[in-house]
């Protein structure tokens, strides 16, 4: 069964740092990888979909990685703001349209 | 174009009470799922629809809880009786399946049981 995981589970940083998130999956054979974005109360923003056959999407400050071999995603956050504070989840779908997400990481980031 | 739609996005009841969450997904995405979320804690499926029939609804607690999607367009997911431990944000979310592929979701429908 796949397993999706993400470290740290919360990280603080002060504004302008650049960060990485991480996400790591136990099965490789996925379609794809998402990363969403969640502010407290609120649903999941999809950021970024990285096909497998991809190995980076980039959307403004945001650049995710796919190692699908080693079953690795990561993404990187440029020069972090305030209104990056959220949890970041990551979630690979695999075969009969199925979703497995890891628990987030909470990021702060201090102005 | 329209995201996924979803009401209410609160609601407080006893416990023993019943509730219903609507959801009305993007347009033309034949592919529904029902998600619960406790904080702090990843999306867990609840059920998954493909048109209006049912793919996958094993992690659904078949005593208490019940979803449709008649027409195979919106749908309603219920919970009758409530628990404490069913206080949550309940998630819709549809997928792009003809397309990327990408997983879009709602606002979330948070419950709380008292």
């Amino acid at each position: 069964k796949q397993e999706v995981t993400q470290i740290p589970a919360a990280l603080s940083v002060p504004e302008g740092e650049n960060l990485v998130l991480n996400c790591s999956f136990t099965d490789s054979a996925i379609y794809n990888l998402q990363w969403f974005r969640q502010d407290p109360g609120k649903g999941l923003t999809s950021l970024l979909l990285i096909q497998s056959s991809q190995r980076e999407q980039t959307s403004g400050r945001l650049n995710a990685s796919l190692d699908k071999s080693s079953g690795r995603s990561t993404l990187y956050i440029a020069a972090s703001q305030p209104g990056d504070s959220a949890t970041y989840l990551c979630a690979v779908r695999v075969s009969g349209n199925q979703f497995y997400f890891g628990t987030g990481t909470s990021l702060t980031v201090i102005p | 174009e329209a995201g996924v739609a979803q009401s209410p996005r609160y609601k407080i009841i006893e416990k023993r009470q019943s509730v219903a969450f609507w959801c009305n997904p993007i347009s033309g995405h034949a592919t529904l799922y029902w998600y619960q979320q406790i904080l702090g804690q990843g999306p867990k499926l609840l059920i998954q629809f493909q048109n209006n029939g049912v793919v996958d609804d094993s992690q659904l607690p078949k005593d208490r809880f019940s979803a449709e999607r008649l027409k195979g367009v919106d749908s309603t997911l219920k919970i009758q009786p409530a628990k404490l431990e069913d206080s949550a944000v309940y998630l819709c979310a549809s997928l792009d399946r003809r397309g990327t592929g990408e997983l879009f979701f709602g606002e979330g429908s948070r419950l709380t049981v008292l």
